[in-house]
């Protein structure tokens, strides 16, 4: 079975300034890893995704995310954010073997302020 | 190519009634996922259809149920809602089943309110 913990259920940010949304996971086998970003009355859309390979990965939107295996974390980082930015933030884990079925962190809630 | 569709966007019912979601994936996507979104709980996986074959089943009792249309379009019925059942259902559809990795796609999602 697989886990995800989002560490901030919310996460104030001042325009411009970098940002760093923390998600750890927990599984007995190989994964693939995911952020999604959900604006407000939308579906989730995908910002990266970590299949194997490089651990740093880059995203739509200035966003990059790295992988840490040793710590079993996907922390996603952008180093200057919009007011745009302002959204809720989602980690999302798959198996392997697990087809398309996504194991969800509970979220981060984005406020970028002016 | 257009994306996921999700009808109703918005629906309210009452306890004890029943009711039914549509999803239409994107064209030539044959999997389609259901999953719902509650304050509480987040976001969980209710069931997976490709080919018009349930392939996998998130824990939810059995008063949830889903099929998909050789068109590959996709229902889910909720039957006896309860209050807990109000939330908002999202459907994401990708390329192909199977045990590897296939990005999906989220649709907008159906709200449901149930008073």
């Amino acid at each position: 079975a697989q886990s995800v913990t989002q560490l901030d259920s919310q996460v104030p940010v001042f325009e411009e300034a970098p940002v760093e949304l923390r998600c750890n996971y927990s599984s007995s086998v190989s994964v693939y890893l995911f952020w999604y970003v959900q604006y407000p009355n939308q579906g989730l859309q995908l910002l990266l995704k970590y299949l194997s390979g490089s651990t740093l990965v880059k995203g739509i939107n200035g966003f990059e995310a790295e992988f840490n295996k040793s710590q079993t974390s996907f922390h996603l980082r952008k180093p200057s954010v919009h007011i745009s930015d302002t959204a809720e933030y989602f980690c999302a884990v798959s198996g392997k073997a697990a087809g398309n079925k996504l194991t969800f962190g509970g979220g981060t809630r984005v406020l970028v302020k002016p | 190519k257009a994306g996921v569709t999700q009808t109703p966007r918005y629906l309210i019912k009452t306890r004890g009634q029943q009711v039914t979601l549509s999803c239409s994936p994107i064209s030539g996507h044959r999997s389609v996922s259901w999953y719902q979104q509650t304050p509480g709980q987040g976001l969980q996986f209710l069931f997976e259809y490709f080919s018009e074959t349930q392939r996998n089943k998130g824990n939810f009792p059995g008063r949830f149920s889903g099929r998909q249309f050789s068109n590959s379009r996709s229902e889910m019925n909720v039957s006896t809602l309860e209050l807990g059942d109000s939330a908002l259902y999202l459907c994401a559809s990708s390329l192909a089943g199977g045990t590897n990795y296939n990005e999906q796609f989220f649709g907008p999602g159906t709200r449901l309110t149930v008073l």
